[in-house]
């Protein structure tokens, strides 16, 4: 069984631009959590879909933010315009339905220059 | 609110010592109770968890225990190993929540040979 897989791994881009990251969840799984570390702090929630649904989307930072997650299957996170406090490294994670125990992606390293 | 602290690196350690990783937690509810890893250059893989008061979780060595009293869930490993070296994130989540982890800070290992 395939992974949580997420692309690109990495991203370098100037202040401004825009990046889109995709994640792509184990088959089957309806949670997607999206999650980020920025600058070695801690680890913090960015937002839950259930199937194409936001569930909770609490700790995205502002409106330069954007997820999608189209027909309930992979999911989009849109920074536009980028930031230089958007660097660091952007986590997906999945889950069955009532599952607590979350499986990981190895992340998107953003660095807005 | 809820939080977790857990102990500030980097940890040093020879190979062959005991290691302890101090994590505690606060959280409205009854948590379950995880520790990721991430090794160098890699994603965040689930190390073990314990779901309710005085489990134990175990996997490759390590252990921890969910101790409500404490409100700890400490990792320990009777005999590190370079290959150990990785960060090692403490966190938890809660069913009222949709199980939106709550991280620590990572706490960075180093095993010197």
């Amino acid at each position: 069984e395939a992974g949580v897989t997420q692309f690109p791994s990495h991203s370098v881009i100037e202040k401004g631009q825009t990046v889109t990251l995709r994640c792509d969840p184990i088959s089957g799984h309806d949670n997607l959590y999206w999650y980020r570390r920025v600058m070695g702090k801690e680890i913090k929630f960015l937002l839950h879909f259930v199937k194409e649904s936001k569930q909770d989307e609490s700790g995205m930072p502002n409106n330069r933010f954007l997820a999608e997650r189209t027909g309930g299957t992979y999911s989009t996170l849109k920074v536009q315009p980028a930031e230089l406090e958007d660097s660091g490294v952007y986590f997906c994670a999945s889950s069955q339905v009532g599952g607590e125990t979350q499986y990981f992606g190895p992340g998107t390293r953003l660095l807005v220059l | 609110g809820n939080s977790v602290t857990q102990m500030e690196g980097p940890v040093t350690l020879s190979e062959e010592a005991f290691l302890t990783i101090n994590c505690t937690y606060t959280a409205t509810g009854y948590p379950s109770l995880f520790w990721y890893v991430q090794y160098p250059g890699e994603g965040l893989q689930l190390l073990l968890k314990a779901t309710k008061a005085d489990d134990k979780g175990s996997n490759k060595g390590f252990e921890a225990t969910y101790r409500k009293e404490t409100t700890s869930f400490h990792l320990e490993k009777g005999s590190v190993q370079v290959s150990d070296s990785a960060v090692y994130f403490c966190a938890l989540t809660l069913k009222d929540s949709n199980y939106q982890l709550i991280w620590g800070a990572g706490t960075k290992l180093i095993i010197k040979p």
